[in-house]
């Protein structure tokens, strides 16, 4: 079935250090991937996304590119901060017939990441 | 502009007992997906509402139902609880754009954490 693999955490590192948490993902068709965080007691946020092979999402320094020969959307920043400390996960929608979203997302289990200053 | 709300924020039951979550989506939204996440797991889809009408669901027994009114808010009702119900409820607000598909981006609210005794 349809799944999303992802690096298991925790992962720490030091303020501007760079950082990778890998992501794989298995599904039929083409999906659309996100990268998803969490802080501390609250809900889901959207940081990225790519809805077609080769898209590079980014935001705030973070980046990740879909690559449909890997089947991989692996999350990248150069230079972390205190601030990025936070759990990350990565999740992928089908595409309806149309070209839409099928609206529900398939998530991975998260990888917490703390940043040490 | 609010966001998605949920209530209440947290909640204490004993197994057996019922259950219900609130969720208002975003302003402008009118769809909403439910997501379980366990501890220290990703969110698992629950079911999506549109029209008030549930259009998809996952892999849950029917022990999980739910509800959209006119207004586009949501309820969550869980009978019969057990302990492995115990988790953070998250609602996620969208606006369909053709039939029900819900394109993309899904706004999630802060969770409803549930614990059953």
């Amino acid at each position: 079935g349809d799944s999303v693999t992802q690096m298991e955490g925790p992962v720490t590192l030091s303020e501007e250090a760079f950082l990778t948490i890998n992501c794989t993902y298995t599904a039929t068709g083409y999906p659309s991937l996100f990268w998803y965080v969490q802080y501390p007691g609250e809900g889901l946020q959207l940081l990225l996304k790519a809805t077609k092979a080769d898209d590079k999402g980014s935001n705030k320094g973070f980046e990740a590119t879909y690559r449909k020969e890997t089947t991989s959307f692996h999350l990248e920043k150069g230079s972390v901060q205190v601030s990025d400390s936070a759990v990350y996960f990565c999740a992928l929608s089908l595409k309806a017939p149309d070209g839409g979203s099928q609206g529900n997302l398939i998530f991975g289990k998260g990888t917490k990441l703390s940043v040490k200053p | 502009d609010a966001g998605v709300t949920q209530s209440p924020t947290h909640l204490i039951k004993t197994r057996g007992q019922q259950v219900t979550l609130r969720c208002s989506p975003k302003s402008g939204h009118d769809t909403v997906c439910w997501y379980q996440q366990a501890l220290g797991q990703g969110p698992q889809f629950i079911f999506q509402y549109y029209e008030e009408e549930e259009r998809q669901r996952g892999n849950f027994p029917d022990r999980f139902s739910g509800h959209q009114f006119p207004n586009y808010s949501s309820e969550l009702n869980v009978n019969a609880l057990l302990l492995g119900d115990s988790a953070l409820y998250l609602c996620a607000s969208s606006l369909a754009v053709t039939s029900g598909r819900v394109y993309n981006e899904q706004f999630f609210g802060p969770g409803t954490r549930l614990t059953v005794l």
